[in-house]
């Protein structure tokens, strides 16, 4: 069994703090992807990672797959109200994911 | 563009009631997955389907049974509800990446 570990679980800032996500699993994935959740909804992709070492950003948030492809960041930038959500991260291999249990992200004004 | 349809969007069961849930895709996708939310964890796999007419066990099988109907179409099936399966259950979809997923049946079991 695959597993991926979050961290942290919750986390409650300002508006205009930075803050990182953490993804990580002993086994070894073929591709990774962070997805946001709102309440009521599906998770919805942010970014996918393939390659080890590979760095994505989209605006304010940067994603990172560690050179071994078993672990992941995720950084947000100058946070916003409504960055607030669930974010989710996901190891593909062999046309299955594994999920993380998420980060419960609160942004305060 | 309606994506990845799931109804019922709320539904509440007696224990060992049966009940369908169904799950549509217009994306024209191989592959289908059914998961389930439970509060502060992530989704875990229950069944998946890779293509047309293949359907396997995932993560947490037991309790559930599916049908691959067609390539839109793939359903969950609970024989015999248990509180235990009290949860929220998204279905997806994709060929390749990434998933695509519904907005969830919210299925509680009293």
């Amino acid at each position: 069994t695959q597993l991926l570990e979050q961290s942290p679980q919750f986390l409650s800032i300002q508006e205009g703090e930075n803050l990182t996500v953490y993804c990580n699993s002993s086994s070894v994935f073929s591709s990774l992807q962070w997805y946001r959740q709102e309440p009521g909804e599906g998770p919805v992709l942010l970014v996918t990672v393939v390659t080890g070492g590979e760095v994505k950003k989209l605006k304010r948030l940067t994603f990172q797959f560690g050179d071994a492809r078993k672990d992941s960041s995720l950084h947000i930038t100058a946070a916003q109200t409504g960055d607030t959500g669930l974010y989710l991260c996901a190891g593909a291999n062999a046309g299955k994911s594994t999920f993380g249990d998420g980060t419960t992200l609160t942004v305060k004004p | 563009n309606a994506g990845v349809t799931q109804t019922p969007k709320f539904q509440v069961l007696k224990t060992g009631q049966s009940m369908t849930l169904q799950c549509a895709q217009d994306m024209n996708h191989n592959s289908m997955y059914w998961y389930r939310q439970d509060p502060g964890m992530g989704l875990r796999l229950i069944y998946y389907s890779a293509s047309e007419g293949t359907t396997d066990k995932g993560e947490v099988p037991n309790g559930y049974n599916v049908s691959r109907l067609n390539k839109r179409e793939f359903s969950l099936r609970l024989e015999s509800a248990a509180p235990s399966q009290t949860s929220v259950y998204f279905c997806a979809s994709r060929t390749g990446q990434p998933q695509h997923f519904g907005d969830g049946t919210r299925l509680s079991i009293l």
